[in-house]
């Protein structure tokens, strides 16, 4: 029973280039969630996403950054024309019904995104 | 809109004594309340939560978490702390704000226990 996966691990990109993390929910969960975790800092939200929808993308920077959760397959989150400060761990949590008062999240262990 | 604060960056405490992870929030209607543990190079993992119902709330691994309403907390509490209790430990508040109900974590108090 496979809990949340993403990858790669560890992502190491130059500036200009784009970087796209995969995350793949727990079997049976269709809500995705993606924050970003810079150093000596907490969680802070980007995105929500059920399948094909997004949901609340409140947290994602305006240019740039983009997220898609297709019907079949993983999770993208896709960040264009990287730069330094994009460098930080990037985890996926998911749930098996959005917006229950109760409901925890399972996380994946992250991507690091280092940009040189 | 809804937050959660930790005042401590850091917590140290020796081994065999009590602890307390610090955590206050801020919303609007019902607090929906959460504690995460996060081990080295690893995701969160949840330790328990306060939907309703009795204000001390046990979760795993031996921790509870003590919600009050009027000083508007929520510290996350061990009698005995164990080493591999040294972690980083995010409190964090359901937002009901928006429709999507996303979860909002607090900055983080790391944990350090020593032998």
């Amino acid at each position: 029973n496979a809990g949340v996966m993403q990858n790669p691990r560890h992502l190491v990109r130059r500036r200009g280039q784009e970087a796209r993390l995969r995350c793949s929910p727990m079997k049976g969960h269709s809500h995705v969630y993606w924050y970003r975790q810079l150093p000596e800092e907490g969680l802070k939200f980007m995105v929500y996403l059920q399948k094909e929808n997004i949901i609340d993308e409140s947290g994602m920077p305006k240019e740039r950054f983009s997220a898609e959760f297709p019907k079949e397959g993983p999770s993208i989150l896709r960040i264009q024309q990287v730069v330094r400060g994009d460098s930080a761990a990037y985890f996926c949590a998911s749930s098996p019904v959005g917006g229950q008062v109760n409901e925890k999240l399972f996380f994946g262990s992250g991507t690091q995104l280092s940009v040189l | 809109a809804q937050s959660v604060a930790q005042p401590e960056d850091q917590v140290n405490v020796a081994e065999g004594n009590p602890l307390t992870v610090k955590c206050t929030y801020s919303v609007s209607g019902n607090p929906y309340l959460f504690w995460y543990v996060q081990y080295p190079n690893r995701g969160l993992q949840f330790l328990l939560k306060y939907i309703t119902g009795d204000n001390l709330v046990k979760g795993s691994y031996g921790f509870e978490a003590e919600f009050n309403k009027s000083q508007t907390s929520f510290h996350l509490k061990k009698p005995t702390a164990l080493v591999s209790d040294s972690a980083l430990y995010f409190c964090a508040v359901r937002d009901f704000y928006s429709s999507a109900s996303k979860i909002i974590f607090g900055s983080g108090t790391r944990l350090s226990i020593r032998p």
